[in-house]
């Protein structure tokens, strides 16, 4: 079965300092992952995808993800977190023996303190 | 602005009572799809839809019902089956056939029992 781990439920970073928020997956065969983030109440916003190609990706709002196959992991980074950044971040997965739905991790709460 | 409009934003239940959460898109997407989000959880998929007409259960369809007799349309019913139902109704769209396309979100109907 195809999913996806995100083993902290909340990362606590200063502001302007760097963050990362982690990923793990396990698939069968080539991974689509992806990256939302979630502000209170309302829906999540699509932040980045990894299809194929380069193992960096840059996404939106400065964040950026690096995919290494061999860790199968695909963690969200930011050189320099914002208050604002404060939200709930969801890594999914392409699940290819489910209809290609996406499966989703159970989420990480980033807390940016000033 | 193309996107996903989900209403009401907020929705009392009470026992016995079938509810319907709706879900209008104007982004020409096939595909749609209705998530439940519970604290601590990530998205659990209850129904998707690919094309007009045609619906597919998710996970944890028990409970609830969907039409799609539109393409910018994706109705949830909530039914009266459904026990546990208080928590957060998303509702997305992609491209369908692309899987290398994120999906959409609306900004989601919070549910709750009265």
């Amino acid at each position: 079965a195809q999913s996806v781990a995100q083993p902290e439920d909340q990362v606590n970073v200063a502001e302007g300092n760097p963050l990362t928020v982690k990923c793990t997956y396990s698939v069968s065969g080539n991974p689509y992952l992806f990256w939302y983030v979630q502000y209170p109440n309302r829906g999540l916003q699509f932040l980045l995808k990894y299809i194929t190609g380069d193992n960096l990706v840059k996404g939106s709002y400065g964040f950026e993800a690096e995919f290494n196959k061999s860790q199968t992991s695909f963690h969200l980074k930011k050189p320099s977190a914002l208050v604002s950044d404060s939200a709930l971040y969801f890594c999914a997965v392409r699940d290819n023996n489910a209809g290609n739905m996406l499966t989703f991790g159970g989420g990480t709460r980033l807390m940016v303190k000033p | 602005d193309g996107g996903i409009t989900q209403s009401p934003k907020y929705l009392f239940r009470k026992e016995g009572q079938n509810v319907t959460l709706s879900c209008e898109q104007n982004l020409n997407h096939d595909a749609m799809y209705w998530y439940r989000q519970d604290p601590g959880q990530g998205l659990r998929l209850i129904y998707y839809s690919q094309i007009v007409n045609d619906f597919q259960k998710g996970d944890i369809a028990e409970g609830y019902s969907v039409s799609r007799e539109k393409k910018e349309s994706f109705p949830l019913t909530v039914t009266s089956a459904q026990k546990n139902p208080t928590a957060f109704y998303l509702c997305a769209s992609k491209v369908a056939g692309r899987d290398n396309q994120p999906q959409h979100f609306g900004d989601g109907t919070r549910l709750s029992i009265l």
